[in-house]
């Protein structure tokens, strides 16, 4: 069974610049949630999602959004993208918004 | 506002030994409490989960306590070896939103 993919691995962008990072869940698992880490906050929580519906969201600015499709496939987005914005952003799935987390590699973005 | 602390932020022992973690929280009632491993580089893997109507948990060499009273969990390794040496990080599923936020985990490094 194939784990969860996160594309792209790596990225550098420049400050101003949008990014779009993918996330494809475990097949059957319905719930994906986003997370930011660095390492002095550690992991963040950004936004979960449930059948194409946002659940939950994290304490992040508008510049932040997402979206789940029906076949349960997330984005992210950051637009005007700022030094700070420079992490390891994490997508997990789940099979309901219960229970234990799947995490993928994670897309580093660097941001100069 | 409501807070997770691993109260270590890096922990050494000897092989052999057993590790002791701990995680405390302010101003939250979870339903249940994760723990995790993260090796560098790596999305955090699974560990256990356990419940807030439930004191303690087993996996192999993995033993979990969850005490609502004095809003702390302990996460003990017996006979550590160094492949257990990771980043290891609690999280809580609870509060008013209901999402799932992490501690900012303690790395634990087992010497041979």
């Amino acid at each position: 069974k194939a784990g969860v993919t996160q594309t792209p691995r790596y990225l550098i962008k420049t400050r101003g610049q949008q990014v779009t990072l993918s996330c494809s869940p475990i097949s059957g698992h319905r719930s994906v949630s986003w997370y930011q880490q660095t390492p002095g906050q550690g992991l963040q929580f950004l936004f979960e999602y449930f059948s194409e519906t946002q659940r939950n969201k994290g304490n992040f600015p508008g510049r932040f959004s997402g979206r789940q499709f029906s076949n349960s496939r997330s984005e992210m987005n950051v637009s005007t993208l700022e030094l700070g914005d420079s992490a390891l952003y994490l997508c997990a799935s789940s099979l309901s918004l219960d229970g234990e987390l799947f995490f993928g590699e994670g897309s580093r973005l660097t941001v100069l | 506002s409501q807070k997770i602390e691993q109260n270590s932020e890096a922990l050494n022992i000897q092989e052999g030994k057993t590790a002791t973690l701990t995680c405390n929280y302010t101003n939250y009632s979870p339903a249940y409490l994760q723990w995790y491993r993260q090796d560098p580089g790596r999305g955090p893997v699974f560990l256990l989960l356990i419940r807030e109507n439930e004191k303690e948990k087993r996996k192999e060499r993995l033993k979990v306590t969850f005490d609502t009273t004095l809003k702390q969990s302990l996460f003990h390794i017996t006979a550590s070896q160094p492949a257990d040496s990771a980043t290891y990080l609690c999280a809580l599923r609870g509060g008013s939103n209901y999402k799932l936020t992490f501690g900012k985990g303690t790395l634990l490094t087992v010497n041979p």
